[in-house]
């Protein structure tokens, strides 16, 4: 099985930062990879997929970059909604594993 | 509007056996795959399972930790897709999603919505 590793697994910002999570799979993926972003209570909300493509509907301040062994997710001037947990998930082979999350907590 | 509904959750002796459905609406479900995956209690995301389409045969796939006791299943007539959870054990206890999958061979393939879930709890 693929293991992804997200770092950091917390992370503490404060309104309007910059922040950026990695996600390294134990061996390559391509581009199969998303983003998904998950709040208190909640199902998890689809952000990214393809590595960098911006799901339909979430702001342009969510971007994906990266392909084979090495991939970040960045949010840029970080607002109140977005502090929530994020996982990654690579789709390029099953079973289609996530990373253990990274939770982002306003500083 | 994409809808994903799933119900049958509850608590269920070790042992045991549940199955859980997902009703779906807003798309044309028999065009897509669906998955399933959960969450234990304050944990993270677990991929449990896939089942495809009919244009490929209706094929499953599962985590090597549910293979052998749990099974997906659809009907397309019913746009529902169905997850039979055999020889439950303490740790499927969970929150179990479905979600819909979106298939593209330039994209790949994930999960692009997500039902509210259904809380499985085994315990004796």
């Amino acid at each position: 099985d693929i293991q992804l590793t997200q770092s950091p697994s917390f992370l503490s910002a404060s309104l309007g930062d910059r922040v950026t999570i990695t996600c390294r799979p134990s061996q390559g993926i391509s581009s199969y990879l998303a983003w998904y972003q998950q709040k208190p209570g909640r199902a998890p909300n689809l952000l990214i997929f393809a590595a960098s493509t911006l799901q339909s509907g979430v702001p342009s301040r969510f971007s994906g970059s990266g392909s084979g062994t090495e991939f970040t997710l960045t949010i840029t001037s970080l607002q109140p909604e977005d502090f929530a947990t994020y996982y990654c998930q690579q789709h390029n082979s099953y079973p289609f594993t996530f990373g253990q999350g990274t939770r982002l907590e306003i500083k | 509007e994409v809808q994903l509904v799933e119900s049958g959750g509850g608590l269920v002796q070790p042992g045991g056996s549940l199955r859980l459905s997902c009703a779906a609406a807003g798309f044309t479900f028999s065009d897509h795959y669906m998955d399933w995956v959960r969450q234990a209690p304050g944990k993270g995301l677990e991929w449990v399972g896939r089942i495809r389409d009919k244009a490929h045969s209706y094929t499953t796939e599962y985590a090597a930790s549910v293979r052998g006791r749990f099974s997906i299943s659809r009907d397309d007539s019913r746009t529902s897709v169905y997850l039979q959870m055999n020889s439950l054990k303490r740790e499927d206890a969970a929150v179990y999603y479905c979600t819909r999958v979106r298939d593209s061979s330039w994209y790949g393939s994930y999960s692009d919505y997500w039902g509210l879930g259904t809380l499985v709890t085994v315990s004796s």
